[in-house]
């Protein structure tokens, strides 16, 4: 079965330290990764995807995620926090599901990880 | 902005009554999702439409029904609505619904009351 698991639901940095939101997902098939941000009372916004093309992917706001099928993760850096990256995080992968027809895909979300950013 | 839009941002309404919520894709995309999100449950998937047909299921009840229309748009309806049916809904938009980008709008926060 598929699944993805972000390991910390919370995670406090100072500012200007480096961040690391984790995330595993177990997938049988070559999945799609993708990091989401999601700001108080504010839609989902894409940081970053990893398509089976380089294994480290730069996203927006000098975040990036490296993708290790040996580990089964897709951990989210940035080396230099700042306060407005206090947010919600979602990993998410996306999949081919060959049972439910043809050309259907599903989307698996994480439950999520609050970080705080400190002054 | 994701390009994706839904009306209306708010919407305050009793235990018992019939909402719906509409959303707008992005231009050129053909496929649309609607989430829940609330704080006990987290993000939820719903539905998916391609293309004016549904293309997948998932945690939607019964009294929520769903369509995209020709001209893409799609809507949401909630009804016999109770309490913990309070949430913000999402909508997102993909260009095939192929694994690929969703983009999401802004949210309908909801409280029923």
């Amino acid at each position: 079965a598929q699944s993805v698991t972000q390991l910390d639901s919370h995670v406090s940095v100072s500012e200007g330290t480096p961040v690391l939101l984790r995330c595993n997902y177990s997938s049988s098939y070559s999945p799609s990764l993708f990091w989401y941000v999601q700001h108080p009372n504010k839609g989902l916004q894409l940081l970053l995807k990893y398509t089976s093309a380089a294994t480290l992917v730069k996203g927006i706001n000098g975040f990036e995620a490296e993708f290790k099928k040996s580990e089964t993760s897709f951990h989210l850096t940035k080396p230099s926090a700042h306060m407005s990256d206090a947010a919600e995080y979602f990993c998410v992968v996306s999949y081919s599901s060959t049972t439910a027809g043809s050309g259907t895909y599903k989307y698996i979300f994480g439950t999520g990880t609050r970080l705080k950013v400190l002054a | 902005d994701s390009g994706v839009t839904q009306t209306p941002k708010h919407l305050i309404t009793a235990t018992g009554q019939r909402v719906t919520l509409r959303c707008s894709p992005r231009s050129g995309d053909l496929s649309v999702y609607w989430y829940q999100q609330s704080l006990d449950q987290g993000l939820q998937f719903l539905i998916q439409y391609y293309n004016g047909e549904e293309r997948a299921k998932g945690n939607i009840l019964e009294r929520f029904s769903a369509q995209q229309f020709p001209d893409l748009h799609s809507e949401l309806n909630l009804s016999s609505l109770e309490l913990g049916d309070s949430a913000l809904y999402f909508c997102a938009s993909s260009v095939a619904g192929q694994g690929e980008t969703q983009y999401f709008g802004p949210g309908t926060r909801l409280l029923v009351l």
